[in-house]
């Protein structure tokens, strides 16, 4: 069936530097993909999507690119804040006309003071 | 404009005893979906609506029944709980097709059970 690996699961990062969290899905009918923010105790919340017509989004300090040979995708977040702070979760969505979406395992993103 | 909305907040069952968690949306997706996200883990699909008037089954199933009683509003039901069933339930919803916005998934704040 349709799966997302995501790596790594956990990431601490000094506060000012870069996180990278890179996600592998299987479907390559697959044409969207948000990344969520889930701090603890709340609901996940999107933060950036793409779609499969576009190479790479920015928004400030967070980015996405899609490689759709390779079916990865990745999230860039720059100048780390301890805000940062919380579970990241990627996803791919299925365009078999379920619409439903595959989530990554998480990343734990710790930025330190 | 609450967005997407579920009851109750926190609940406690003992082992054999049933209940039905509530999601509403006010934003008129036609998709819909309940999760589970146990401690420490990733989402979970366990039902899902992609329209109104069909329901499928996702990852994990089994214990687990749900009605899409209009546009609206989307329940899970647990017939006879278990401990394993112990979890973070989540509700979200989004728009199909190929519209400009359409993929984006809203989630309820969720319903945090324990089973004992």
């Amino acid at each position: 069936g349709e799966n997302v690996e995501q790596h790594p699961s956990t990431l601490s990062v000094q506060e000012g530097d870069s996180a990278v969290i890179k996600c592998t899905y299987s479907d390559s009918a697959s044409n969207y993909f948000p990344w969520y923010k889930q701090e603890l105790g709340k609901r996940p919340q999107l933060i950036i999507d793409i779609r499969s017509n576009v190479g790479e989004k920015k928004d400030q300090r967070i980015a996405v690119t899609l490689n759709k040979t390779a079916k990865h995708f990745s999230l860039h977040i720059t100048e780390t804040q301890p805000e940062d702070s919380a579970v990241y979760f990627c996803a791919a969505r299925d365009t078999s006309g379920t619409y439903k979406y595959i989530f990554g395992t998480g990343t734990r993103l710790k930025v330190l003071a | 404009n609450a967005g997407v909305t579920q009851t109750p907040k926190f609940q406690v069952l003992k082992t054999g005893q049933s209940m039905t968690l509530q999601c509403a949306q006010d934003m008129n997706h036609n998709s819909m979906y309940w999760y589970r996200q146990d401690p420490g883990m990733g989402l979970r699909l366990i039902y899902y609506s992609a329209s109104e008037g069909t329901t499928d089954k996702g990852e994990v199933p089994n214990g687990y029944n749900v009605s899409r009683l209009n546009k609206r509003e989307f329940s899970l039901r647990l017939e006879s709980a278990a401990p394993s069933q112990t979890s973070v339930y989540f509700c979200a919803s989004s728009e199909r097709g190929r519209l400009a916005g359409a993929g984006e998934q809203y989630f309820g704040p969720g319903t945090r059970l324990t089973v004992t």
